[in-house]
């Protein structure tokens, strides 16, 4: 099956300063890595996402990068912002019809802790 | 995206006894799946809802403890069976559309459980 590694466990910024995030997938066949912000006793909440045909998606202050052959995505946080802080979680999964079972069961990193200094 | 929500959304309970959890979603979805998630921990997939049919387990997670229902597109049932204090952690539902590529998944917003 499926596994994400993901780095840095924590990581402390100053507000202002950027922030980034990197995991690593084993199965070639993954297509979907979406990425989830958790605040302290809240849901997991999407905060953006890529599919394997793009290279790199931005919303705002946040972006994602995929490199396909090396199987690893990031997630870039610039201007970080107090209210940033939170636990970041990736996932990947195989999107597709027919994918043997596999459709969108998510397998997640273990999480990045992510503090914001002001 | 859809609105999901749990209930209950905390309980104590004692071990031995069962806890059925709920999920509603406000449309309709393809996909619904249960998580845990353990203090400081990541999440961890419990199984994947199949509606009118029996749930697809995840390893180490089996039917008699964690029986899972899904009458319909937008409601879903996970039962905690005779609990210990190991299965204290959140439950989580999810679901996702999964039409026109519309892949996203959204989560409830979890059941605190506590086992004592």
């Amino acid at each position: 099956g499926e596994n994400v590694e993901q780095h840095p466990s924590t990581l402390s910024v100053q507000e202002g300063d950027s922030a980034v995030i990197k995991c690593t997938y084993s199965d070639s066949a993954s297509n979907y890595f979406p990425w989830y912000k958790q605040e302290l006793g809240k849901r997991p909440q999407l905060i953006i996402d890529i599919r394997s045909n793009v290279g790199e998606k931005k919303d705002q202050r946040i972006a994602v990068t995929l490199n396909k052959t090396a199987k690893h995505f990031s997630l870039h946080i610039t201007e970080t912002q107090p209210e940033d802080s939170a636990v970041y979680f990736c996932a990947a999964t195989i999107s597709a019809v027919n994918s043997g079972g596999s459709n969108y069961k998510l397998t997640f990193g273990k999480g990045t802790l992510l503090t914001v200094n002001p | 995206s859809a609105v999901i929500s749990q209930k209950p959304s905390r309980d104590i309970c004692q071990r031995g006894t069962s806890l059925t959890i709920q999920c509603q979603v406000d449309s309709q979805v393809t996909m619904m799946f249960w998580y845990r998630q353990q203090p400081g921990q990541s999440l961890t997939l419990i199984a994947t809802a199949n509606q009118g049919s029996e749930a697809t387990y995840e390893s180490g997670f089996v039917i008699d403890k964690f029986p899972i229902s899904r009458p319909n597109l937008t409601f879903s049932t996970l039962t905690v069976s005779n609990m210990s204090p190991e299965d204290s952690s959140i439950y989580l539902c999810s679901a996702a559309r999964g039409v026109s590529f519309s892949y996203e998944q959204y989560f409830g917003p979890g059941t605190r459980l506590t086992v004592t």
